[in-house]
């Protein structure tokens, strides 16, 4: 069964960092895409970040391009997204999601974990 | 960057009722396109993907159609386990970008 599973969410103050880390089972890891997307409380869906099957292609949100960074890390089947200088429209539900192909345009994201709630606040 | 303009942004329907939410891009996306469902306190569900191909285990009274910047979703038949939210997204290009989502709630 395809799982993902994300953690390392919480209560951050503003211009503070936090690194999410999605950790992946089920599937050949280094085969597909992954993604985060993020929900902020009563909104919809935005998406925030998308790499590769290998890392050479990555994406960003304008909302969060120089400040976000994604990684994967294959040898741990994960996914990672190191936030900096949050604020606190960050706050969100960050869901990591994989994608149906290797690159991050054309198939889009056919599985879901269930998400890690990042509240940026003082 | 592509824009995603769904609609309505809502609306109240009964059991057994024909449901069309559509979907307009800001510009070409071929049929780089999906829907989702999502539930209350529920992560996101495909439903659709490349703009009319049914996501597997899903029920055939989804359907979705559309190409180049018009798409539609339609439930030909509404059940009372589809009241929910559903949202577009295009991925022909990044940033990927998603509809601002149609509630559909029972009438």
């Amino acid at each position: 069964e395809v799982q993902l599973v994300e953690s390392g969410g919480g209560l951050v103050q503003p211009g503070r960092s936090l690194r999410l880390s999605c950790a992946a089972s089920g599937f050949t890891f280094d085969d597909y895409a992954m993604h985060w997307v993020r929900q902020a409380p009563g909104k919809g869906l935005e998406w925030v970040s998308g790499i590769s099957w290998n890392g050479g292609v990555i994406g960003y949100a304008d909302s969060v391009k120089g400040r976000f960074t994604i990684s994967r890390d294959s040898a741990k089947n994960s996914l990672y997204m190191e936030m900096d200088s949050l604020r606190p429209e960050d706050t969100a539900l960050y869901y990591c999601a994989k994608d149906a192909h290797y690159a991050i345009t054309g198939h889009g994201m056919d599985v879901w974990g269930q998400g890690t709630t990042v509240t940026v606040s003082s | 960057d592509i824009q995603m303009t769904q609609s309505p942004s809502s609306l109240s329907a009964s059991v057994g009722d024909r449901v069309t939410i559509t979907c307009r891009a800001s510009q070409d996306i071929k049929t780089y396109l999906g829907w989702y469902q999502q539930k209350p306190g529920k992560s996101p569900k495909r439903l659709i993907y490349a703009a009319s191909s049914l996501q597997g285990g899903v029920p055939s009274r989804f359907g979705g159609g559309g190409s180049g910047t018009e798409f539609t979703l339609t439930i030909s038949s509404l059940q009372p386990e589809d009241f929910a939210t559903y949202y577009c997204v295009q991925h022909n290009s990044y940033p990927l970008t998603f509809g601002g989502g149609t509630k559909v709630e029972i009438k």
